[in-house]
Protein backbone atom coordinates (compact mmCIF):
# COMPACT_ATOMS: atom_id res chain seq x y z
CA UNK A 1 0.00 0.00 0.00
CA UNK A 2 1.65 2.99 -1.18
CA UNK A 3 1.01 7.09 0.99
CA UNK A 4 0.14 9.90 -0.43
CA UNK A 5 2.97 11.20 -2.82
CA UNK A 6 3.37 15.02 -3.71
CA UNK A 7 5.29 16.60 -6.53
CA UNK A 8 7.82 18.62 -6.58
CA UNK A 9 9.38 18.91 -2.81
CA UNK A 10 10.44 22.39 -2.89
CA UNK A 11 10.19 24.70 -5.69
CA UNK A 12 10.72 28.66 -6.13
CA UNK A 13 8.65 30.87 -8.34
CA UNK A 14 8.39 34.76 -8.60
CA UNK A 15 5.55 37.00 -7.81
CA UNK A 16 2.97 37.16 -10.75
CA UNK A 17 4.10 33.46 -11.99
CA UNK A 18 1.84 30.72 -12.06
CA UNK A 19 1.97 27.28 -9.94
CA UNK A 20 1.60 23.35 -10.11
CA UNK A 21 1.15 21.08 -7.05
CA UNK A 22 0.59 17.18 -7.93
CA UNK A 23 -0.45 14.81 -5.18
CA UNK A 24 -1.06 11.08 -5.78
CA UNK A 25 -3.43 10.07 -2.56
CA UNK A 26 -3.47 6.86 -1.00
CA UNK A 27 -4.19 3.74 -2.53
CA UNK A 28 -8.76 3.44 -2.49
CA UNK A 29 -8.79 6.66 -1.10
CA UNK A 30 -11.61 8.57 -2.83
CA UNK A 31 -11.15 11.87 -1.37
CA UNK A 32 -8.29 14.80 -1.19
CA UNK A 33 -7.54 17.75 0.95
CA UNK A 34 -5.12 20.24 0.41
CA UNK A 35 -3.51 22.30 2.84
CA UNK A 36 -1.33 25.44 2.77
CA UNK A 37 1.15 25.63 6.29
CA UNK A 38 2.98 28.67 6.88
CA UNK A 39 6.28 28.96 8.94
CA UNK A 40 5.12 28.43 12.65
CA UNK A 41 0.97 28.05 11.78
CA UNK A 42 -0.72 25.00 11.84
CA UNK A 43 -2.25 24.40 8.16
CA UNK A 44 -5.38 25.98 6.91
CA UNK A 45 -7.70 23.52 4.96
CA UNK A 46 -8.12 25.07 1.37
CA UNK A 47 -10.33 22.80 -0.16
CA UNK A 48 -11.34 19.20 -1.09
CA UNK A 49 -12.13 16.81 -3.81
CA UNK A 50 -14.36 14.04 -3.92
CA UNK A 51 -15.36 12.24 -7.52
CA UNK A 52 -13.44 15.08 -9.40
CA UNK A 53 -15.28 17.73 -7.66
CA UNK A 54 -14.64 20.39 -5.17
CA UNK A 55 -16.88 20.38 -2.39
CA UNK A 56 -15.59 22.56 0.26
CA UNK A 57 -13.42 25.32 0.42
CA UNK A 58 -11.64 27.51 2.92
CA UNK A 59 -11.27 31.11 3.03
CA UNK A 60 -8.84 31.21 0.04
CA UNK A 61 -9.63 33.16 -2.53
CA UNK A 62 -10.42 31.96 -6.62
CA UNK A 63 -6.99 32.34 -8.11
CA UNK A 64 -6.42 28.86 -5.58
CA UNK A 65 -8.03 26.39 -7.72
CA UNK A 66 -7.54 22.25 -7.88
CA UNK A 67 -8.92 19.41 -10.04
CA UNK A 68 -9.03 16.01 -9.05
CA UNK A 69 -8.62 13.13 -11.78
CA UNK A 70 -10.29 9.56 -12.62
CA UNK A 71 -7.36 7.58 -10.43
CA UNK A 72 -8.23 10.66 -7.58
CA UNK A 73 -4.69 12.02 -8.09
CA UNK A 74 -5.17 15.71 -7.85
CA UNK A 75 -3.79 19.46 -8.56
CA UNK A 76 -3.68 22.93 -6.98
CA UNK A 77 -3.33 25.79 -9.09
CA UNK A 78 -1.97 28.62 -7.39
CA UNK A 79 -2.05 31.70 -10.14
CA UNK A 80 -0.69 35.77 -9.46
CA UNK A 81 1.56 34.21 -6.85
CA UNK A 82 2.23 36.86 -3.56
CA UNK A 83 4.98 36.67 -1.63
CA UNK A 84 2.33 35.45 1.37
CA UNK A 85 2.05 32.41 -0.60
CA UNK A 86 5.17 31.06 0.70
CA UNK A 87 4.01 28.31 2.38
CA UNK A 88 4.23 24.07 2.49
CA UNK A 89 1.03 22.92 0.89
CA UNK A 90 -0.15 19.21 1.53
CA UNK A 91 -2.24 16.91 0.62
CA UNK A 92 -3.97 14.84 2.26
CA UNK A 93 -6.42 11.44 1.50
CA UNK A 94 -9.10 9.52 3.35
CA UNK A 95 -11.67 7.06 2.32
CA UNK A 96 -14.63 8.41 4.51
CA UNK A 97 -15.53 4.80 6.05
CA UNK A 98 -12.93 4.59 8.61
CA UNK A 99 -14.63 5.92 12.40
CA UNK A 100 -11.59 7.83 13.35
CA UNK A 101 -11.67 10.11 10.33
CA UNK A 102 -7.97 10.54 10.06
CA UNK A 103 -6.91 12.28 6.89
CA UNK A 104 -3.62 10.80 5.80
CA UNK A 105 -0.95 13.60 4.69
CA UNK A 106 1.70 13.85 2.00
CA UNK A 107 5.15 15.29 2.76
CA UNK A 108 4.40 18.32 1.32
CA UNK A 109 5.15 20.80 -1.41
CA UNK A 110 7.49 23.91 -0.47
CA UNK A 111 7.07 27.20 -2.31
CA UNK A 112 9.30 29.79 -1.99
CA UNK A 113 7.85 33.17 -3.62
CA UNK A 114 10.55 36.05 -4.44
CA UNK B 1 -16.46 31.60 14.53
CA UNK B 2 -14.92 28.35 15.26
CA UNK B 3 -11.00 28.29 16.68
CA UNK B 4 -8.88 25.94 17.84
CA UNK B 5 -5.96 27.40 20.87
CA UNK B 6 -2.73 25.34 21.96
CA UNK B 7 -0.70 25.91 25.21
CA UNK B 8 2.22 26.45 25.49
CA UNK B 9 3.59 26.85 22.05
CA UNK B 10 6.85 24.93 23.29
CA UNK B 11 7.56 22.67 26.37
CA UNK B 12 10.98 21.62 26.94
CA UNK B 13 11.31 18.39 29.29
CA UNK B 14 13.86 16.04 30.30
CA UNK B 15 13.34 12.47 29.44
CA UNK B 16 10.83 11.06 31.86
CA UNK B 17 9.52 14.01 32.60
CA UNK B 18 5.88 13.57 32.04
CA UNK B 19 3.48 16.36 31.23
CA UNK B 20 0.06 17.75 29.61
CA UNK B 21 -0.26 20.23 26.25
CA UNK B 22 -3.56 21.72 25.91
CA UNK B 23 -5.90 22.09 23.62
CA UNK B 24 -9.14 24.74 23.43
CA UNK B 25 -11.77 24.52 21.10
CA UNK B 26 -14.87 26.54 20.39
CA UNK B 27 -17.31 25.02 17.77
CA UNK B 28 -20.68 25.48 17.22
CA UNK B 29 -21.26 21.67 17.16
CA UNK B 30 -18.23 19.71 17.71
CA UNK B 31 -17.91 16.37 15.07
CA UNK B 32 -14.50 15.19 15.92
CA UNK B 33 -11.25 16.17 17.89
CA UNK B 34 -7.88 14.89 16.34
CA UNK B 35 -4.76 15.20 17.56
CA UNK B 36 -1.71 15.08 15.32
CA UNK B 37 1.94 14.88 15.24
CA UNK B 38 4.46 16.39 12.94
CA UNK B 39 8.27 16.10 12.64
CA UNK B 40 10.00 18.75 11.00
CA UNK B 41 9.65 19.07 6.90
CA UNK B 42 7.32 15.94 7.09
CA UNK B 43 3.72 16.10 6.76
CA UNK B 44 1.03 15.74 10.11
CA UNK B 45 0.55 12.06 11.46
CA UNK B 46 -2.80 11.23 12.79
CA UNK B 47 -2.79 10.12 16.31
CA UNK B 48 -6.41 9.80 17.95
CA UNK B 49 -9.62 11.10 17.41
CA UNK B 50 -11.84 11.94 20.18
CA UNK B 51 -15.80 12.51 19.81
CA UNK B 52 -17.58 13.12 23.30
CA UNK B 53 -16.63 14.62 26.68
CA UNK B 54 -15.19 11.84 29.05
CA UNK B 55 -13.38 9.68 26.04
CA UNK B 56 -9.66 8.60 26.36
CA UNK B 57 -7.59 7.29 23.99
CA UNK B 58 -3.87 5.95 24.61
CA UNK B 59 -1.13 4.96 22.40
CA UNK B 60 2.21 3.77 23.89
CA UNK B 61 2.99 7.34 26.14
CA UNK B 62 0.47 9.55 25.04
CA UNK B 63 -3.09 9.47 26.14
CA UNK B 64 -5.38 11.90 24.85
CA UNK B 65 -8.80 13.27 26.79
CA UNK B 66 -11.61 15.24 25.77
CA UNK B 67 -14.14 17.70 28.41
CA UNK B 68 -16.73 20.78 26.70
CA UNK B 69 -14.31 22.60 26.14
CA UNK B 70 -10.71 21.57 25.91
CA UNK B 71 -8.60 18.51 25.19
CA UNK B 72 -5.24 17.27 27.11
CA UNK B 73 -2.50 15.03 25.76
CA UNK B 74 -0.59 13.73 27.90
CA UNK B 75 2.96 12.36 27.96
CA UNK B 76 4.22 9.72 30.49
CA UNK B 77 7.97 9.42 30.91
CA UNK B 78 8.64 10.89 27.85
CA UNK B 79 11.83 10.19 25.48
CA UNK B 80 13.84 11.88 22.77
CA UNK B 81 12.10 10.49 19.56
CA UNK B 82 8.48 12.18 21.15
CA UNK B 83 10.29 15.28 20.13
CA UNK B 84 7.99 16.46 17.49
CA UNK B 85 5.26 19.72 17.01
CA UNK B 86 1.66 18.18 17.87
CA UNK B 87 -1.15 19.20 16.36
CA UNK B 88 -4.70 19.43 17.74
CA UNK B 89 -7.59 19.89 14.93
CA UNK B 90 -11.50 20.09 14.88
CA UNK B 91 -14.20 19.49 12.38
CA UNK B 92 -14.55 22.67 10.06
CA UNK B 93 -18.09 24.68 9.46
CA UNK B 94 -20.85 22.20 7.90
CA UNK B 95 -21.65 25.80 5.79
CA UNK B 96 -17.72 25.53 3.91
CA UNK B 97 -18.12 21.63 2.83
CA UNK B 98 -15.57 19.26 2.85
CA UNK B 99 -17.16 17.05 5.45
CA UNK B 100 -13.76 14.79 5.42
CA UNK B 101 -11.10 16.69 4.91
CA UNK B 102 -11.91 20.23 6.27
CA UNK B 103 -10.05 20.69 9.75
CA UNK B 104 -9.14 23.95 11.88
CA UNK B 105 -6.29 22.92 13.24
CA UNK B 106 -4.28 24.99 16.29
CA UNK B 107 -0.58 26.30 15.90
CA UNK B 108 0.69 23.68 17.46
CA UNK B 109 2.88 22.76 20.54
CA UNK B 110 6.44 22.06 20.00
CA UNK B 111 7.69 19.66 22.17
CA UNK B 112 11.67 19.10 23.14
CA UNK B 113 12.91 16.29 24.92
CA UNK B 114 16.54 16.25 26.18
CA UNK B 115 18.06 13.14 26.78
Amino acid sequence: ETGVTQSPTHLIKTRGQQVTLRCSSQSGHNTVSWYQQALGQGPQFIFQYYREEENGRGNFPPRFSGLQFPNYSSELNVNALELDDSALYLCASSSGTTRTGELFFGEGSRLTVL
Amino acid sequence: EDQVTQSPEALRLQEGESSSLNCSYTVSGLRGLFWYRQDPGKGPEFLFTLYSAGEEKEKERLKATLTKKESFLHITAPKPEDSATYLCAVRGPLANGGSQGNLIFGKGTKLSVKP
